[in-house]
């Protein structure tokens, strides 16, 4: 069974540009975490969803940050316009039943913002 | 606000050794994850821990849960090289929090 996908799994842009960042979780979970990843925060919670509906978006960094998930199988992560500090790893993770339930990550995306 | 704090956050240990890495939380949680994360890869469930005095084990490696002192501690019996990762231990309040990691690197 496949888990977590992501994709791209790395990408380059330039500041300013638009980066769309896509996930599909695990069939089935009906929970879906976006984390960002760097040497100097760690593992940061950006936002999370419950049955497609954003629940707790407290962590996005900035307005220039948006996630949707239309669909169970689908979620994104857009970044408009980047900046080198949004440089990061980005986790998509999902789960089963509830939000404490253990989280089942995907590869990352490294994203370079120059 | 939950906090969660790991230590060490640096760990270089010889093959054979045994050691202890510790988790402590700031505020009352019945649930504690750890994971594992290899360089340039994800993060991998390793345990959740569900309650107080909960242990469990998998190969070299016992984590156990003390709730009332809030602290988790990951030991690791008689290392071995691919034990070498960033161990993350994680509780939660209204949603799951991580620590910053412990990168363990051990010697051949």
């Amino acid at each position: 069974d496949a888990g977590v996908i992501q994709s791209p799994r790395h990408e380059v842009t330039e500041m300013g540009q638009e980066v769309t960042l896509r996930c599909k979780p695990i069939s089935g979970h009906d929970y879906l975490f976006w984390y960002r990843q760097t040497m100097m925060r760690g593992l940061e919670l950006l936002i999370y969803f419950n049955n497609n509906v954003p629940i707790d978006d407290s962590g996005m960094p900035e307005d220039r940050f948006s996630a949707k998930m239309p669909n169970a199988s689908f979620s994104t992560l857009k970044i408009q316009p980047s900046e080198p500090r949004d440089s990061a790893v980005y986790f998509c993770a999902s789960s089963l039943g509830t939000r404490y339930t253990e989280q089942f990550f995907g590869p990352g995306t490294r994203l370079t913002v120059l | 606000e939950l906090k969660v704090e790991q230590n060490p956050l640096f760990l270089s240990m010889q093959e054979g050794k045994n050691y202890t890495i510790y988790c402590n939380y700031s505020t009352t949680s019945d649930r504690l994850y750890w994971y594992r994360q290899d360089p340039g890869k994800s993060l991998e469930s390793l345990f959740v821990l569900l309650s107080n005095g909960a242990v469990k084990q998998e190969g070299r490696l016992m984590a156990s849960l003390d709730t009332k002192a809030r602290l988790s501690t990951l030991h690791i019996t008689a290392a071995v090289h691919d034990l070498s990762a960033t161990y993350f231990c994680a509780s939660r309040d209204d949603k799951i929090i991580f620590g910053k990691g412990t990168r363990l690197h051990i010697l051949p």
